[in-house]
């Protein structure tokens, strides 16, 4: 089993959509989460933390849920250019990141 | 401010094959991570250097690849020999020391081994 899982998708959505993102992890000592962004052919990128009391940047909000060991990613009035891989990451102990497969994200027109 | 450099942006190359990527971190950050990731999949850690010290290299399939970060610097990931599955986009990320989890990564190496 991935120590962070994903659904890959792709999601396709409408401009305007809300669209949730869900991610689970197995190694209950991870110690924080995070969600990065990678669009196609480029790099990753940090985007945003997530905190079980609920982390909200703008559009986006990101939830921790501990008990299930599941974290998600909401975002809200989807727009073209959040159009990406949206990656699930854990941090644990020896500070390292373990990143999930990703989350395929396409909004249309 | 300068991003995390890496070259060669591309790389093509037969399989027993050798190569290496070079990366130059963030001014200031000391830490340095090579990261593989194959084509559908998340970012696989292969090492990780604090200054010129390798904090974990659990992930580097030891008997082909091998980096070294002599100077605290810039760093050298090496392939040999390169095998088919080794055909990934290698990606250096770079942070803070005591931020590892904001990590900052180049424009990785497309590398494909035919």
């Amino acid at each position: 089993r991935k120590e962070v899982e994903q659904d890959p998708g792709p999601f396709n959505v409408p401009e305007g959509a809300t669209v949730a993102f869900n991610c689970t992890y197995s190694n209950s000592a991870s110690q924080s989460f995070f969600w990065y962004r990678q669009d196609c052919r480029k790099e990753p990128k940090l985007l945003m933390s997530v905190y079980s009391s609920g982390n909200e940047d703008g559009r986006f909000t990101a939830q921790l849920n501990r008990a299930s060991q599941y974290i998600s990613l909401l975002i809200r009035d989807s727009k073209l250019s959040d159009s990406a891989t949206y990656l699930c990451v854990a941090y644990n102990a020896g500070n390292m990141l373990t990143f999930g497969g990703g989350t395929r994200l396409m909004v249309k027109p | 401010e300068a991003g995390v450099a890496q070259s060669p942006r591309y790389k093509i190359i037969e399989k027993r094959q050798s190569v290496a990527f070079w990366c130059n971190p963030i001014s200031g950050h000391a830490t340095l991570y090579w990261y593989q990731q194959i084509l559908g999949q998340g970012p696989k850690l292969l090492i990780q250097f604090q200054n010129n010290g390798v904090v974990d290299d659990s992930q580097l399939p030891k008997d082909r690849f091998s980096a070294e970060r002599l100077k605290g610097v810039d760093s050298t990931l090496k392939i040999q020999p390169a095998k088919l599955e080794d055909s990934a986009v290698y990606l250096c990320a770079s942070s803070f020391s005591g931020r590892d989890h904001e990590q900052y990564f180049g424009p990785g190496t497309r590398l494909t081994v035919t």
